[in-house]
């Protein structure tokens, strides 16, 4: 059963520094891109980075390009978000996802998330 | 930036009738392999989002066959041949063709 359990989401003041982690289990880790997804309190989806099966290719929106740096690890199977200079509008719901294919970018896969407020 | 735009906004439904939910989006999502790079989403309360519907008319696995999705280019629907009590949260398109990837702003579903 294919599982993806985020961590590492808490209070933190503006201008500080998270990382988030995803542990995925399940599937074969290395053969699937993966993907961060947000949802801020009450609203909508927004799609914030996804990094190859190997990690070597990365693409971010550019809200948070500079700020986020996503990584992945096929050997502890995990994908991480490190997130610095955080704002109170990165307050949210962070889901890591798994990318259904290599055609497309729908992703299959949602954990459960982990949530992230930036306040002082 | 593909932005979407969902219609309607707010859909109440009665347990057994069809349901249609539309997506646009602003550049097309046809690709040159004749896919179309449109997807379903449904988000019920307390959940996660989960996969509907992908390249525009395929189930995801384990979607119930009441859920199909059509259109192509620009245009896209959704629709539930028969909404159930289970059917209930907010469901979002994506485009999965272009980055950054865009969702629609959410068509939440309630049972009337």
């Amino acid at each position: 059963e294919v599982q993806l359990v985020e961590s590492g989401g808490e209070l933190v003041q503006p201008g500080g520094s998270l990382r988030l982690s995803c542990a995925a289990s399940g599937f074969t880790f290395s053969n699937y891109w993966m993907t961060w997804v947000r949802q801020a309190p009450g609203k909508g989806l927004e799609w914030l980075a996804s990094i190859k099966k190997d990690g070597s290719d990365k693409y971010y929106v550019d809200s948070v390009k500079g700020r986020f740096t996503i990584s992945k690890d096929n050997a502890k199977n995990s994908v991480y978000l490190q997130m610095s200079n955080l704002r109170a509008e990165d307050t949210a719901v962070y889901y890591c996802a798994r990318r259904l294919g290599d055609s497309g970018w729908s992703v299959d896969y949602w954990g459960q998330g982990t949530l992230v407020t930036v306040s002082s | 930036d593909v932005v979407m735009t969902q219609s309607p906004l707010s859909l109440p439904v009665t347990p057994g009738e069809p349901a249609s939910i539309s997506c646009r989006s602003s550049q097309s999502l046809l690709y040159s392999n004749g896919n179309n790079y449109l997807d379903w989403y449904l988000q019920k309360p307390g959940q996660s989002p989960q996969l509907l519907i992908y390249m525009g008319s395929n189930r995801a696995s384990g979607v119930p066959d009441r859920f199909s999705g059509s259109g192509s280019g620009t245009d896209f629907t959704l629709k539930i041949s028969r909404v159930e009590a289970e059917d209930v949260g907010v469901y979002y398109c994506m485009q999965a063709l272009h980055i950054p990837l865009t969702f629609g702003g959410g068509t939440k579903v309630e049972i009337k």
